[in-house]
């Protein structure tokens, strides 16, 4: 079956600090990758997307960036952090059958102090 | 892109009926689904719907779909205090995901 590790799950980072926040699809192969961040009490923002190995989209301007180095394998980084990209980070895959939606990792709080 | 709109909140009482509801903006969208999200944890897909279906009922669980009027129900059967959560509607079209802004449920004993 498949499954997806996100990690950390918690992180408390000082603002000008970089991030590696890693993402990894189990039991399938060639998924649509997905970064998402919620702003607390608000609803989901589609970060970044990828259909493939060094395929990246990014729908918003940002202090982020994303890498897909192997075929399961999703990273969100930064090189330094500011105070608004608090927030909680969710990774998610997808198959090309679309009825299947998304399915979500666990996700990271991600805290700059 | 694709608008999704939600009501922030809702509030009933233990075995009574919740409705939340759910609004898009572009009709060409081919799937329509519901999330749950339970405090500090990621989305579960609940139940989705085909854009060619008005209704799919899953035990507790009914989706209702008005192409017409762009509008999407969730109404969950005898609410219990395990379905306080944050409920998401989202959207697929051309190959994303459109998420709502998420409807916090909170059940009253």
């Amino acid at each position: 079956s498949q499954t997806i590790h996100q990690w950390p799950a918690t992180l408390v980072q000082p603002v000008g600090s970089p991030l590696s926040l890693e993402c990894t699809v189990e039991g399938t192969s060639n998924p649509n990758l997905y970064w998402y961040r919620q702003a607390a009490g608000r609803g989901l923002q589609l970060l970044f997307y990828s259909v493939g190995i060094g395929q990246i989209s990014s729908e918003v301007p940002q202090n982020l960036s994303a890498s897909r180095p192997q075929d399961r394998q999703f990273i969100l980084s930064s090189k330094k952090l500011l105070l608004s990209d608090s927030g909680f980070y969710l990774c998610a895959w997808s198959v090309t059958r679309r009825q299947e939606g998304y399915t979500f990792g666990s996700g990271t709080r991600l805290t700059v102090v | 892109g694709e608008d999704v709109e939600q009501s922030l909140f809702l509030s009933v009482r233990e075995g009574d009926s919740s409705v939340i509801n759910c609004t898009y903006t572009d009709s060409s969208s081919t799937y329509l689904y519901w999330y749950k999200q339970e405090p500090g944890a990621g989305l579960q897909l609940l139940t989705y719907i085909f854009s060619n279906m008005d209704m799919k009922q899953d035990q507790r669980l009914t989706v209702l779909l008005n192409k017409k009027d762009k509008h999407l129900s969730l109404r969950i059967a005898d609410t219990q205090t395990g379905d306080s959560a944050i409920y998401f509607c989202a959207v697929y079209n051309f190959n994303k995901f459109y998420f709502g802004s998420g409807t916090k449920l909170n059940v009253k004993p």
